[in-house]
């Protein structure tokens, strides 16, 4: 059972836009803005995508974003490219003792 | 570019040592924090535990009897140690670069090694 729950999978069509939800409590997401998310393409190794809720590390694709309401982090990715299909995490600190938590992720298959 | 290459026994017998090394090549690990994460088979991901370069740690409270944690500037090479492994620990373990001097969160990780504790 992860810290912060995310849906199984979500899809969509080229072109279109997709949410990805990622829910905590008000000791990870809902407490701090320290909130990431992770693409992982299966056999290679996972990529920053966002940090610190909505940052974007240099050279990621402006189609990603993230925001957050509550203990509610979300990834919104716009435009859905056939190479966007992966698996997404998100991961937040926590003031808990394990300091770092992650969804269970959240498969993205595009039509 | 900078990248990480973990490495070890893809085996392991229960009880045993599961040992691993994350090998840093194309940059310097110092000035950063580096964290050992695992995923089960068909599970999320875990997080382990971090070392600093200098040698600080810190451990998921679950795993923390049984796990250390350490770098070396000099082979620029961060290395787990797990032990006393069950069938419960078998998992792609990777590791991960902290950003930005940060804990938090990873801007480079490994692609993951799989150990699998059977006899």
């Amino acid at each position: 059972q992860s810290a912060l729950t995310q849906p199984a999978s979500v899809s969509g069509s080229p072109g279109q836009s997709i949410t990805i939800s990622c829910t905590g409590t008000s000791s990870d997401v809902g407490g701090y803005n320290y909130v990431s998310w992770y693409q992982h393409h299966p056999g290679k190794a996972p990529k920053l995508m966002i940090y610190e809720v909505s940052n974007r590390p240099s050279g990621v694709s402006n189609r990603f974003s993230g925001s957050k309401s509550g203990n509610t982090a979300s990834l919104t990715i716009s435009g859905l490219q056939a190479e966007d299909e992966a698996d997404y995490y998100c991961s937040s600190y926590t003031s808990g003792s394990t300091l770092v938590v992650f969804g269970g992720g959240t498969k993205l298959t595009v039509l | 570019q900078v990248q990480l290459q973990e490495s070890g026994p893809g085996l392991v017998k229960p009880s045993e040592t599961l040992s691993l090394t994350c090998t840093v090549s194309g940059g310097s690990i110092s000035n950063y924090y580096w964290t050992w994460i695992r995923q089960p088979p068909g599970k999320g991901l875990d997080w382990i535990g971090y070392v600093y370069y200098s040698g600080s740690t810190n451990y998921n409270p679950s795993l923390k009897s049984r796990v250390t944690i350490s770098a070396d500037t000099s082979r620029n090479q961060v290395s787990l140690k797990l032990t006393s492994v069950t069938a419960a620990d078998t998992a792609v373990y990777y590791c991960a670069r902290g950003r930005g001097g940060y804990y938090w969160n990873f801007d480079l990780w490994g692609r993951g090694t799989l150990v699998s504790v059977s006899s």
